[in-house]
């Protein structure tokens, strides 16, 4: 069964950077037929998406991010990463990270979950 | 983008009774060479992730229930619960996955 698990600092000070591993076990990231990605969920709200990576290290980031996003994967430890630069208070989350069924070369819908990790951006 | 909608933003139904949830896009999500609706439904409960529950607008994923039913096309999708069980009370999430950026809806407060 595979299961994915968020590590990393729960409290974050305002303008650094967030570092989350997502560490998969139970399935490979070397498989062609899945991306890996992130997901953020402010308290009492609604679901984001961050952004995705392919084994080949490829990614798709959403635009709102993207100047301050960057995913990388290791295939070798089956580990995929995220770091949000200069960050703020809005970047309070549960930050989810997934693995989402690829077709046509995109990614699609999200069929595993981590459990997720409250990260708090507060000095 | 494309902007997801759902209504209502919370609902109570009796045990038993059937529950609806509606989700309309922006643009459509059907891609006409392969008539597909990319759109996914989602589930989550409370200190829990979500919870993938219908994928292609219409098709259930494995080991969830037969009560839970999507339906629509284009920019117009409907979650159906036919008959309300207690462990139903969740959020429920619409998603599009035509384009990135890929995105929810604002979710669905189903209450008992």
């Amino acid at each position: 069964q595979l299961q994915l698990q968020e590590s990393g600092p729960g409290l974050v000070k305002p303008s650094e950077t967030l570092s989350l591993t997502c560490t998969v076990s139970g399935g490979s990231l070397s498989s062609s037929s899945y991306y890996w990605g992130w997901i953020r969920q402010p308290p009492g709200k609604g679901l984001e998406w961050i952004g995705n990576i392919y084994y080949n290290g490829f990614t798709y980031y959403n635009p709102s991010l993207q100047s301050r996003v960057t995913i990388i994967i290791d295939t070798s430890q089956n580990q995929f990463s995220l770091k949000l630069s200069s960050v703020t208070a809005t970047d309070t989350a549960v930050y989810y990270c997934g693995r989402h069924e690829r077709s046509e070369n995109y990614p699609r819908w999200i069929d595993y979950w981590g459990q997720g990790t409250l990260v708090t951006v507060s000095s | 983008d494309i902007v997801m909608t759902q209504s209502p933003d919370s609902l109570a139904v009796s045990l038993g009774e059937r529950a609806t949830i509606n989700c309309k896009s922006s643009q459509s999500v059907l891609y006409r060479s392969n008539n597909k609706n990319y759109l996914a439904w989602f589930q989550q409960k409370p200190g829990q992730p979500p919870k993938l529950l219908i994928f292609w607008a219409s098709t259930r994923e494995s080991g969830v229930p037969d009560r839970f039913s999507g339906s629509g096309s284009g920019t117009d999708f409907t979650l159906t619960i036919s008959s309300l069980q207690a462990e139903d009370v969740a959020v429920y999430y619409c998603q599009q996955y035509y384009t990135t950026p890929l995105t929810f809806g604002q979710g669905t407060k189903l209450e008992i």
